[in-house]
């Protein structure tokens, strides 16, 4: 099936950084979306992205969609120990419109 | 609205018995999804319903896993008998039909051990 390739697996930084993550596909996604799991629960949506180029922000999270739309990366500005947790990107292909693809994820660790 | 809800939120069982999990999607989501995650081998789409009727299994891992949808507030994953391989947390998820693609709303989980 078709897979989305995350970077980086795991972030070990100090509170007040910023934060980049990305990920990219061999196929073309019409949809990109970015899930925070916090531990012990399951994944919850924080940005979704519609349009090739589109630049979206929740808060200190900024999100974009590739011009290639092949690919998304996701900043986080100034972390705070809330921040913690794994972050994943998903999206939808042209050729499986139903079934959401997900990343292997990034856990994202931070020392106060 | 309460979410998707799971139960139980912890599950030990020994090698042999069955398992059932449940899951009871939001109201007028017409999509259920059951994935299960390890840490090696993240997040797998185990199988999915549209209107109650299951569209993809080809990520049920064996013979020995099986769900049902009996109707659009209810579904079950069961596993028998069960192995330590097993071992995971099996999320459900639901999302709206057709229309833009907001990706789907997860449950807290159900976080299953065999021993």
């Amino acid at each position: 099936g078709q897979q989305l390739n995350q970077s980086p697996q795991s972030m070990f930084i100090q509170e007040g950084e910023d934060v980049s993550m990305n990920c990219t596909s061999s196929s073309i996604f019409n949809t990109w979306l970015w899930y925070k799991q916090d531990p012990g629960e399951g994944p919850v949506l924080l940005i979704a992205l519609y349009k090739a180029g589109e630049l979206t922000s929740n808060g200190r999270l900024t999100a974009q969609f590739g011009i290639t739309r092949k690919d998304s990366f996701l900043n986080i500005s100034a972390s705070i120990p809330s921040d913690v947790g794994i972050y994943f990107c998903a999206g939808y292909s042209f050729r499986e419109a139903q079934k959401l693809v997900f990343g292997q994820g990034t856990r994202l660790t931070i020392n106060p | 609205d309460a979410g998707v809800i799971q139960s139980p939120r912890h599950e030990v069982t020994e090698m042999g018995q069955e398992v059932t999990l449940r899951c009871k999607p939001i109201s007028g989501h017409n999509s259920l999804f059951w994935y299960r995650q390890t840490m090696m081998r993240g997040l797998e789409l185990l199988i999915y319903f549209n209107n109650n009727v299951p569209i993809d299994d080809s990520g049920m891992p064996e013979d020995r896993f099986s769900a049902k949808m009996p109707n659009a507030s209810f579904s079950t994953l069961k596993i028998q008998p069960s192995e330590p391989r097993d071992s995971a947390v099996y999320f459900c998820a639901s999302s709206l039909p057709g229309g833009k693609y907001r990706g789907y709303t997860f449950g807290s989980g159900t976080r299953l051990t065999v021993v």
